[in-house]
């Protein structure tokens, strides 16, 4: 069963456009939401992360917004570069359910073309 | 610069043998994860420990794989027998937290596992 599931698998934007990576979930018990950043040969970097408590947040140029209602929330990139280019993951935890594993989306491909 | 390192960061091994990997968490952090990352399953729990108890390894096959930390410098990943299933990104990661949850969580470089 597939608690986080991410859309789209690829995605290829222009320089300075802005990509839009999308997540939603399934278990209403989760409450602590993690995007990870990740380069080929290197491990998942925690980029940013956000509570359903608020709709938005903002680090830099990279942006979540949240809509508990529809348990979705999705990744934006603003003034995309090439050096974003990598793979992106969502993820999700039950931060009082005991068990303090991430349960990830399957990744997003992401290249930004000069 | 604090970070999570992993040895071996490659490992090529045939059917049968024994694989250990090794984990170094980030000082002070109190709760240590594996992941596995394929293709075809995305990234996955395998085990987790806080403060060197282990509190859940249901994603582990238990047949086969084990995972201690004799230490609390110290996580090992280990595969015995080993498969071409096996085959795989092996992922460390570390975090501090209480029972709520350690939930920023830092992964380290990986070990590529290859069997063979």
């Amino acid at each position: 069963q597939q608690q986080v599931k991410q859309s789209p698998q690829s995605l290829i934007v222009q320089k300075g456009g802005i990509p839009i990576i999308n997540c939603a979930y399934e278990n209403t018990a989760f409450d602590y939401f993690p995007w990870y950043q990740q380069f080929p040969g290197k491990g998942p970097a925690l980029l940013i992360a956000i509570r359903p408590d608020v709709s938005e947040k903002k680090e830099g140029r990279f942006t979540i917004s949240f809509n508990k209602s529809a348990k979705q929330f999705s990744l934006h990139i603003m003034d995309s570069q090439p050096g974003d280019s990598a793979t992106y993951f969502c993820a999700a935890i039950n931060s009082g359910g005991g068990a303090d594993g991430l349960t990830f989306g399957k990744g997003t491909h992401l290249i930004i073309q000069p | 610069d604090a970070r999570v390192t992993q040895t071996p960061r490659h490992k090529v091994t045939e059917m049968g043998q024994e694989v250990t990997m090794r984990c170094q968490p980030i000082l002070g952090h109190n709760t240590v994860f594996w992941y596995r990352q394929t293709m075809m399953q995305g990234l996955e729990l395998l085990a987790y420990f806080r403060n060197r108890a282990p509190l859940d390894d249901s994603g582990m096959p238990k047949d086969r794989f084990s995972a201690e930390m004799p230490d609390a410098t110290l996580a090992t990943l280990k595969i015995q027998p080993s498969e071409p299933r096996d085959s795989a990104v092996y992922f460390c990661a570390s975090g501090s937290g209480t029972s709520g949850g350690a939930h920023e969580q830092y992964f380290g470089p990986g070990t590529r596992l290859t069997v063979t």
